[in-house]
């Protein structure tokens, strides 16, 4: 499996400003992906987070919003742009694709961030 | 899409009982996980399923993928505090690496 480190682990950002997230996998994955999660609601799945092209989002999340880097096999990073007090949640970064791990996803501890 | 039915929302359960929740879906998936979410901590796995009739325990947990590749289940035996969270389940099918998730059962369990 999988150690997935994410930071910060949690901020609370002024209305307007943006937040960097970074999500760091301690060996090389196929595959990074970035979610949002409502307190106590299931995961929403923003984007899949291609090592050296453009990330894929998905419907109802764009790029100037969200936008994501992959530079290499085991770091990525999410800005969330332009805050409002609506992106206020969890944000996760999960990993797969990793050596015998069979595609399955593991998950970081999340950045939950509030916007005042 | 693919949707995952996740049963029940929640459960509200005294310390000892056992626990049953359950998935199903309109869609085949080739590998059925289970993971569970602390809170303030991300979901972490429990239990991956890759055949279907598959029955896996880890310690008090046991977990079974469906005949018909569209279900699973996963029982907690002898409830304890340390159970409480969020449990999720989710589909993959194998060479896709989109994970299906389900909606969640939150566990409470009373001392």
């Amino acid at each position: 499996s999988a150690v997935i480190s994410q930071k910060p682990s949690r901020d609370i950002c002024q209305r307007g400003t943006s937040l960097t997230i970074q999500c760091q996998v301690d060996s090389q994955v196929t595959m990074m992906f970035w979610y949002r999660q409502q307190p106590g609601q299931s995961l929403t799945l923003i984007a899949t987070a291609n090592q050296g092209s453009e990330a894929t989002y998905e419907s109802g999340f764009v790029i100037d919003k969200f936008p994501i880097s992959r530079p290499n096999l085991t770091f990525s990073t999410l800005t969330v742009s332009n805050m409002s007090p609506e992106d206020s949640s969890i944000y996760l970064c999960s990993a797969g694709g990793g050596r015998g791990d069979k595609n399955i996803q593991y998950f970081g501890a999340g950045t939950r961030l509030s916007v005042l | 899409g693919q949707q995952l039915n996740q049963s029940p929302q929640s459960m509200f359960i005294q310390e000892g009982e056992d626990v049953s929740m359950n998935c199903t879906s309109s869609s085949i998936f080739n590998t059925w996980l289970w993971y569970k979410q602390d809170p303030g901590e991300g979901p972490v796995l429990l239990i991956a399923l890759y055949k279907a009739g598959e029955l896996t325990s880890n310690g008090r947990l046991t977990a079974q993928f469906g005949i018909t590749r569209k279900d699973s289940f996963l029982n907690i035996s002898a409830s304890i505090p340390s159970d409480v969270g969020i449990y999720f389940c989710a589909g993959l099918n194998t060479g896709g690496f989109k994970t299906i998730f389900g909606a969640g059962t939150r566990l409470f369990v009373k001392a």
